[in-house]
């Protein structure tokens, strides 16, 4: 019951920006959105989240369009180590706790 | 900085025998604690969380219990494991708010994947 709509898989070459859309329509008003990603075998990576306003950190940028029904994740300089499952999910604020439900995500793929 | 720790890392067990997973947080204090499993080719299913020693809430019934003996630690059993059980369990942490403003993000441990034959 992921509440948000990927891409399916997505090539990058190395070294260019990654862009990875999310479209979330039916988001409410007091949810995020989070972005983690997992590389085969690992535990998930949280990468960023925001709420309304285009986010940036050491790792990517968010940028969430003014209606809030779609995001994209940029990672401004893809690496090798970049290609892993990327997951969009949308998180209310508040409560006892936050389950985290991740969809099927994008397959990055980072080519030489 | 805070530091998530599980083990085993990977563990085989046959049907019907005992499970212990042992989850560890460093650089923190009452942090909330989750157990996850990522069954092959599926999503990601939330066990168990806990806000505080002692207060566990189950998400699914089934035959895994946890228990928090310690304010960082966080432990997954079962008394008999079955088939279905095989799967990559997963230990996250967030920081435990005292108002109900504001998400929390979770990071996870590097995960520990169970085989059960």
């Amino acid at each position: 019951d992921a509440k948000t709509t990927q891409p399916p898989s997505m090539d990058c070459a190395e070294g260019r920006a990654a862009n990875l859309p999310c479209n979330h329509s039916t988001i409410s008003g007091n949810e995020y959105v989070y972005w983690y990603r997992q590389i085969h075998s690992q535990g998930p990576q949280y990468i960023i989240h925001g709420l309304k306003n285009n986010e940036t950190n050491e790792m990517a940028s968010l940028i969430i369009t003014e209606d809030r029904k779609s995001s994209t994740l940029i990672l401004p300089h893809a690496t090798l180590r970049d290609t892993a499952v990327y997951y969009c999910i949308v998180l209310p604020y508040g409560g006892a706790t936050n389950k985290l439900i991740f969809g099927t995500g994008t397959l990055l793929a980072v080519q030489p | 900085s805070q530091t998530i720790h599980q083990w085993p890392a990977t563990l085989v067990q046959p049907v019907g025998s005992p499970l212990s997973l042992e989850c560890t947080v460093e650089g923190t204090s009452n942090p909330n604690l989750y157990w996850y499993r990522q069954a092959a080719g599926r999503g990601l299913q939330l066990l168990f969380y806990s806000v505080g020693i002692g207060q566990i809430s189950s998400e699914v019934p089934q035959n895994l219990s946890a228990s928090r003996p310690q304010d960082r630690q966080f432990i997954l059993s079962s008394k008999k494991l079955l088939l279905s059980d095989s799967g990559f369990y997963l230990c996250a942490w967030s920081v435990q708010r005292t108002i109900t403003f504001g998400t929390d993000t979770q990071y996870f441990g590097p995960g520990t994947r169970l085989t059960v034959l």
